[in-house]
């Protein structure tokens, strides 16, 4: 059981790169999350999905596009990278079910991302 | 919008001392969440507390919630140099969004 994967595990791109971040749970988790986490602003959500096939808008969703084909994997793409994306992107999955639900999120171990 | 903000932002005591750090949010809850953050790693989570409990203990950890002030503080007794961690609070609103909105964090360091 390997919880929360996520790869690559540190990239460097050049502005206007495109590339793709996947993340994997094995834990059979309904809900998925993409976060960015920057010095001194805490985490803030990209995007997220609430089941296979279904993808919505976080805080900070502009120059982000997702997918989630398979209930296991959450891809998190840059289609033109700019600086303003380099950070630590931080994938998360949880199990639940309705929004009074207690149940916690899993984190992957992160992408340290920097682009120049 | 940050919905939490950890106080204080960073904590430096003595091995053995207690720490003690607070979570302000702005909106109704259903519940807040502690999560700690190794140097480089990623979040794991500690303690969740419901919008209806005012206390919880886990462990060495002791959650306090006062949803009337909107706040919650997390305490750590005996603390140890593993213990050294960023420190997030996680709320999940009532406005009927499947989100946490995490903290700043408090960064603790504990000296041996």
């Amino acid at each position: 059981n390997a919880g929360v994967t996520q790869t690559p595990k540190f990239r460097v791109l050049k502005t206007g790169q495109s590339m793709t971040l996947l993340c994997a749970q094995d834990m059979n988790h309904e809900y998925m999350y993409w976060y960015r986490q920057d010095p001194g602003m805490g985490l803030r959500l990209i995007h997220y999905s609430v089941g296979e096939g279904t993808t919505a808008k976080g805080e900070v969703p502009d120059g982000y596009n997702v997918s989630r084909l398979k209930k296991q994997n959450f891809l998190l793409g840059l289609e033109s990278a700019a600086p303003s994306q380099t950070s630590v992107y931080f994938c998360a999955s949880s199990y639940s079910h309705t929004i009074s639900s207690t149940d916690t999120q899993y984190f992957g171990p992160g992408t340290r991302l920097t682009v120049l | 919008s940050q919905q939490g903000e950890e106080d204080p932002q960073a904590l430096s005591i003595q091995e053995g001392e207690n720490a003690t750090m607070n979570c302000s949010y702005k909106t109704s809850i259903n519940n807040l969440q502690w999560y700690r953050q190794n140097s480089g790693r990623g979040l794991v989570h500690l303690i969740l507390i419901r919008s209806n409990e005012r206390e919880k203990h886990s462990g060495r950890l002791r959650v306090t919630l006062d949803t009337s002030k909107k706040s919650s503080s997390l305490l750590i007794t005996a603390s140890r140099a593993a213990d050294t961690a960023s420190y997030f609070c996680a709320t999940a609103s009532t406005s009927g969004t499947y989100k946490y909105i995490f903290g700043t964090g408090t960064r603790l360091k504990v000296l041996a």
